[in-house]
């Protein structure tokens, strides 16, 4: 069964324009990570964010911020005044203390931002 | 300082030969990890060593699939009687231990073809 959604397959905006990334996620645990993760077009994964389950805490770090709802089961990314190279593919991924191998990332399908000029 | 990197880059390959495929990570970092991804979806997890020892291997989908860290610091993975099936994007991420809190650190893949 799919731990991670991302209901959101591509959004398209104009660049200044704020952009907010879905991600709902499924987990038994009462402790788990969830973590953002940024592709380029050049292919490489690139660490954006991470949260943990008892900090709900939301954050707001340069252009980025996130919104944590475990309540929802939700952990919403928003990119604020994006630029041409916030286009990327980004997703969402969970960690599970309780699996046999918590140290594993289960991703999200990914959502294709596009910003243009 | 170096990041995880993946050779070859692009390995194209015909059905039924042996492939493999390699991940050289940060120094330092004792956990690696084996994801595969098919186009347009997200990674799939494959393999995860701590240390030498394969912590979990629950992800490799058939015996076709092995993956070997003798030393603890470079990884193979192997995969035997190629499939078109087969054919993603195999990337190699490491971290600085095995816990799930640490941030992976990823290499740019390998991007695999079976004609």
């Amino acid at each position: 069964a799919q731990k991670v959604t991302q209901a959101q397959t591509e959004i398209s905006v104009v660049e200044k324009e704020d952009v907010t990334l879905d991600c709902v996620y499924e987990t038994r645990d009462t402790t788990y990570y969830l973590f953002w993760y940024k592709q380029p077009p050049s292919g490489e994964l690139v660490f954006l964010i991470r949260r943990n389950s008892f900090d709900e805490q939301n954050e707001i770090s340069g252009r980025y911020s996130w919104n944590f709802q475990k309540s929802t089961s939700s952990f919403n990314f928003t990119i604020t005044a994006s630029q041409v190279v916030d286009s990327a593919v980004y997703f969402c991924a969970l960690s599970e203390p309780s699996t046999d191998s918590w140290g594993k990332l289960q991703f999200g399908a990914g959502t294709q931002v596009v910003v243009t000029p | 300082g170096a990041g995880v990197s993946q050779t070859p880059s692009n390995k194209v390959t015909e059905k039924g030969k042996y492939v493999e495929l390699r991940c050289d990570p940060i120094s330092g970092h004792t956990a690696l990890y084996w994801y595969r991804q098919s186009l347009g979806q997200g990674p799939e997890f494959l393999i995860y060593f701590q240390g030498t020892g394969a912590a979990d291997d629950s992800g490799l989908p058939n015996d076709r699939f092995f993956a070997v860290r003798p030393e603890g610091s470079v990884s193979t993975l192997k995969i035997q009687r190629t499939e078109r099936g087969d054919s993603a994007v195999y990337l190699c991420a490491s971290s600085l231990m095995g816990q799930g809190y640490n941030e992976q650190f990823f290499g740019p893949g390998t991007r695999l073809t079976v004609l």
